[in-house]
C-alpha cells in the first residue's frame, strides 16, 4: 500500500472557524490531490499539486486553499468553514503523468456544525 | 469536458454469481485511461483494474474483468464468483493521457446477498 496518511481522521468544528487538513506521503510522489466525497456526487477534485509550491484548482475549489512547501506534505485549508463543507475528504498521490492511477489516503470525516 | 456516467446507483447479486457494473464516458480524446476503484465500508479507495484505451484486449485481474468498447465509450466491470467481501461502492474513472486529473463517476453500490 502507498504510504499516505491523513490527519486528523475525524473532526467536528463550528461554522466560521478555520480548519486545516494534512496529507502526508512517504513515497516521494510528485502529484498530490484533494477530493471531497458526498452522497450522490462521487469524488470531486478540490485542488491538486504537481510539485512543491505548484498547485492548481479543481472542480470545487471555492472556499478552499492549499499549500505544498515540501514534497511529502499537502495541506488543505478551509478559511472559514461552512456547513456545506461537511464531507469526507480524501488525499491522493500519483508518481508521474506516466503512471496514470492515483493512490488514496484513508480519508478525513469533517463535520461543520 | 469529459464526463463519466454510472447509471446504476445500486445493484445486488447473489453470492457466487456474476454481476456486471456499467459505465459510460464522454470524451473527444483518443488516448486515455480508465479505472475501476472499489470503496468498501472501511472507506479506503482501492484500485481494482485499469485499462489503456490503446489496448484492444480487455484487462483482467483474477475475478474482475472489463468489457471495454471504445467506439461505444463503454467500460463495464464484471465480477465473477461474487464474494461477500466484494460488497462496496464501485467508482468508474477516466483520465486523459495529457491531463493530471482523474474524473470519477458517482458510483454504484454493490450488495452481495448470502
Amino acid at each position: 500500500d502507498a504510504g499516505i496518511t491523513q490527519s486528523p481522521r475525524h473532526k467536528v468544528t463550528e461554522t466560521g472557524t478555520p480548519v486545516t487538513l494534512r496529507c502526508h506521503q512517504t513515497e516521494n510522489h510528485r502529484y498530490m490531490y484533494w477530493y471531497r466525497q458526498d452522497p450522490g456526487h462521487g469524488l470531486r477534485l478540490i485542488h491538486y499539486s504537481y510539485g512543491v509550491k505548484d498547485t492548481d484548482k479543481g472542480e470545487v475549489s471555492d472556499g478552499y486553499s492549499v499549500s505544498r512547501s515540501k514534497t511529502e506534505d499537502f495541506l488543505l485549508t478551509l478559511e472559514s468553514a461552512t456547513s456545506s463543507q461537511t464531507s469526507v475528504y480524501f488525499c491522493a498521490i500519483s508518481p508521474s503523468v506516466k503512471v496514470h492511477e492515483q493512490f488514496f489516503g484513508p480519508g478525513t470525516r469533517l463535520t461543520v456544525l | 469536458a469529459q464526463t463519466v456516467t454510472q447509471s446504476q446507483p445500486e445493484m445486488s447479486v447473489q453470492e457466487a454469481e456474476t454481476v456486471t457494473l456499467s459505465c459510460t464516458y464522454d470524451t473527444s480524446e483518443s488516448d486515455y485511461y480508465l479505472f475501476w476503484y472499489k470503496q468498501p465500508p472501511s472507506r479506503q479507495m482501492i484500485l481494482v483494474i485499469r485499462q489503456e484505451a490503446y489496448k484492444q484486449q480487455n484487462a483482467t485481474e483474477n475475478r474482475f474483468s472489463v468489457n471495454f468498447q471504445k467506439a461505444a465509450k463503454s467500460f463495464s466491470l464484471k465480477i465473477s464468483d461474487s464474494q461477500l467481501g466484494d460488497a462496496a461502492m464501485y467508482f468508474c474513472a477516466y483520465r486523459s493521457d495529457w491531463d493530471d486529473k482523474i474524473i470519477f463517476g458517482k458510483g454504484t453500490r454493490l450488495h452481495i446477498l448470502p
